[in-house]
């Protein structure tokens, strides 16, 4: 158990649609990170939180946002879905520079 | 720029065998490097790092990975494999910046373990 949650842990939804995933970080760390993992894709980095603040933006797509809040936990918000989304997203968090991440166990989201 | 090659894309070995997983890496920095393991349907898990401290590193479950600055390489090593270490397998280099890291992954390895 690394100590980062992810809720939900699996999410079927439509095209068109919205949703919000959630992830709460290790007690302590202040990064968050945001991955996307698809078969065709691999693992792509979206985005990172550190203390509320956006520190980096990888392959997000404009329709996906992210934020992170006062307690740190955070959440990845994908809009106007698409087939094409259907992955497995990955939370991960950080303690201070140059250390490793850990990741929670995902949100398989399967968009019909 | 900061980048991992991960040069073998399967790996098939018998179990008791050696294991053998190659990474090269590129960094402007002296880097952070990680190995990360994900079995099916599960998020990944930190296997080792280095951080510049001993050259070889031990990692969980027996795997052990050697830093090698001259050739900018980071194999991932076994001695003997088990089923259960069947899994796909991450190499990652750590970006300093700020107050917070970045890690830049590999594009993965599947490891296949024959009975």
């Amino acid at each position: 158990d690394s100590g980062v949650t992810q809720t939900p842990k699996h999410l079927i939804t439509a095209t068109g649609q919205r949703v919000t995933l959630r992830c709460s970080p290790r007690s302590g760390d202040l990064s968050v990170y945001w991955y996307q993992q698809s078969l065709d894709q691999g693992l792509q980095f979206l985005i990172q939180y550190y203390n509320g603040e956006e520190r980096a933006k990888g392959n997000i797509l404009e329709r996906f946002s992210a934020q992170q809040f006062p307690d740190l936990h955070s959440e990845l918000n994908l809009s106007s879905l698409e087939l094409g989304d259907s992955a497995l997203y990955f939370c991960a968090s950080s303690g201070e520079a140059r250390s490793e991440q850990f990741f929670g166990p995902g949100t398989r989201l399967t968009v019909l | 720029a900061q980048s991992v090659t991960q040069l073998d894309s399967h790996v098939s070995v018998s179990e008791g065998t050696p294991v053998l997983l190659r990474c090269n890496y590129s960094s402007s920095y002296s880097p952070s490097l990680f190995w990360y393991v994900q079995h099916p349907n599960k998020g990944l898990q930190l296997l080792l790092k280095y951080t510049s401290a001993a050259t070889l590193v031990k990692g969980i479950n027996g795997f052990e990975a050697e830093f090698k600055k001259s050739e900018t390489s980071f194999h991932l090593t076994k001695p003997s494999a088990h089923m259960s270490d069947a899994a796909e397998y991450f190499c990652a280099v750590s970006v300093p910046y700020s107050s917070a890291s970045k890690i830049i992954f590999g594009s993965g390895t599947r490891l296949s373990i024959r009975p």
